[in-house]
């Protein structure tokens, strides 16, 4: 199984252009996430996805929009790139069972630089 | 918004050494998560500890869970190199929605040949 898949690896974007991060998973989960992870600063939740069909916002949603596109497929756009959205990108899945013993699986994430 | 600070911020350390990474929280939380992360991919699960005062172990590596469910520590008994990389703590449960989880801002930690 190959998990949780995110393209592209890598993406240089100009301040003011669009682009979208794509995510998917093989485990049949029905909880997806994206998650931003900056230098000190942990991990931090932008949006996420408790079943196909369901989107919510996180701690840092700003500037983003997410499409659950099936059970398998969740992306995150940024519709007017801007350098304060310079980071590193990882969407995650999980299967929830009890609330208190949830795991996580990330994918190996995607570096944008913006400019 | 719930926090989870993590100490020490970075560590360095010598092959064979011990060390005590902490992960502290003035919020409760119904269960703690240790990540560890390796450069250029995504964390990887280690453990989750649900039971104040829960003591569990995976070889080197001993995780603590605070009586009162707001801490936890990673303790590392003779450091490999093999254990370098981002250590990251995330609460469950308490005032997070669902399944959310809260993460610390990590512990980097190098070990030196």
């Amino acid at each position: 199984n190959a998990g949780v898949t995110q393209t592209p690896k890598f993406q240089v974007l100009k301040t003011g252009q669009s682009m979208t991060l794509q995510c998917a998973q093989d485990m049949n989960h029905n909880s997806m996430y994206w998650y931003r992870q900056d230098p000190g600063m942990g991990l931090r939740l932008i949006y996420y996805s408790a079943s196909e069909g369901t989107t919510d916002k996180g701690e840092v949603p700003n500037g983003y929009n997410v499409s659950r596109l099936n059970k398998r497929e969740f992306s995150l756009r940024l519709e007017s790139a801007a350098p304060s959205q310079t980071s590193v990108y990882f969407c995650a899945s999980s299967e929830p069972g009890t609330a208190t013993r949830e795991t996580q699986y990330f994918g190996p994430g995607t570096r944008l630089l913006v400019l | 918004t719930q926090l989870l600070e993590q100490s020490p911020q970075f560590l360095s350390i010598q092959e064979g050494e011990n060390l005590t990474v902490y992960c502290n929280s003035s919020s409760v939380f119904s269960s703690l998560q240790w990540y560890r992360q390796e450069p250029g991919e995504g964390p990887v699960l280690l453990v989750t500890v649900v039971t104040g005062g829960e003591v569990k172990k995976l070889k080197r590596l001993t995780f603590q869970f605070g009586d009162a469910r707001k801490d936890s520590s990673l303790h590392i008994t003779a450091a490999q190199p093999g254990d370098t990389g981002l250590y990251l703590c995330a609460g469950a449960g308490g005032n997070n929605a669902g399944n959310m989880l809260t993460f610390g801002g990590g512990t980097r930690l190098m070990v030196k040949p």
